[in-house]
């Protein structure tokens, strides 16, 4: 069981815009350590996708944006394409600086 | 191109040892904090091992303390993890991960290597 819940699985058409969630607790996220956000294709390395909850990395196109409140955080992907179909993953910290991470949200492109 | 290429993964039985390595290139090793990551089948990823960019500063996961040990040598550009008696739920695939400059997260990660223990 992962520190950070996320829903196990999203879908949505091309075009569409979908949201993941990723709740942890006064531990963690609502302690105040930023959560990142990681895109994960199977066999190949994940890519950092939001960095200190709502910022992109160069290359990263503003489809994708994180936000955070309290003890949770969300990333929204608007304009869905058949390519972001992978894993997401959000990720934090805890009061010992361990990195935490989510069980992982699989994203269908219907 | 920034690069990280873990090796060192395969089959060994509970109590054996590995280990595991990470080739760095396209950047300046030396500067960058590291992690280990991994992430067993079926499951979300899970916090290892980091290492400061001069080895001085090194903390382990609860589950792993006493059995890996992380090092680092920054004139090869090399990370490594010491795996010792290994247990059937360190099963799993193992990354290696850059920490970017704060606020970054990891921002560079290699393809993993697995590591399976089994009888």
């Amino acid at each position: 069981q992962s520190v950070l819940t996320q829903p196990p699985s999203v879908s949505g058409a091309p075009g569409q815009r979908v949201t993941i969630s990723c709740t942890g607790s006064t531990s963690n996220i609502g302690a105040g350590y930023d959560v990142h956000w990681y895109q994960h294709l199977p066999g190949t390395a994940p890519k950092l996708l939001i960095y200190a909850n709502s910022n992109r990395p160069s290359g990263v196109p503003d489809r994708f944006s994180g936000s955070k409140s309290g003890t949770s955080a969300s990333l929204a992907i608007t304009g869905l394409r058949a390519d972001d179909e992978a894993e997401y993953y959000c990720q934090s910290s805890d009061s010992s600086l361990s990195l935490v991470f989510g069980g992982g949200t699989k994203l269908t492109v219907l | 191109e920034v690069q990280l290429v873990e090796s060192g993964g395969g089959l060994v039985q509970p109590g054996g040892s590995l280990r595991l390595s990470c080739a760095a290139s396209g950047f300046s090793f030396s500067s960058y904090w590291m992690h280990w990551v991994r992430q067993a089948p079926g499951k979300g990823p899970v916090w290892v091992s980091r290492i400061s960019s001069d080895g001085s500063i090194i903390t382990y996961a609860d589950s792993v303390k006493g059995r890996f040990t992380i090092s680092r040598d920054n004139t090869k550009n090399t990370l490594y993890l010491q795996m010792n008696s290994l247990r059937a739920e360190d099963t799993a695939v193992y990354y290696c991960a850059r920490k970017g400059p704060s606020p970054y997260g990891l921002d560079v990660w290699g393809q993993g290597t697995t590591v399976s223990v089994s009888s």
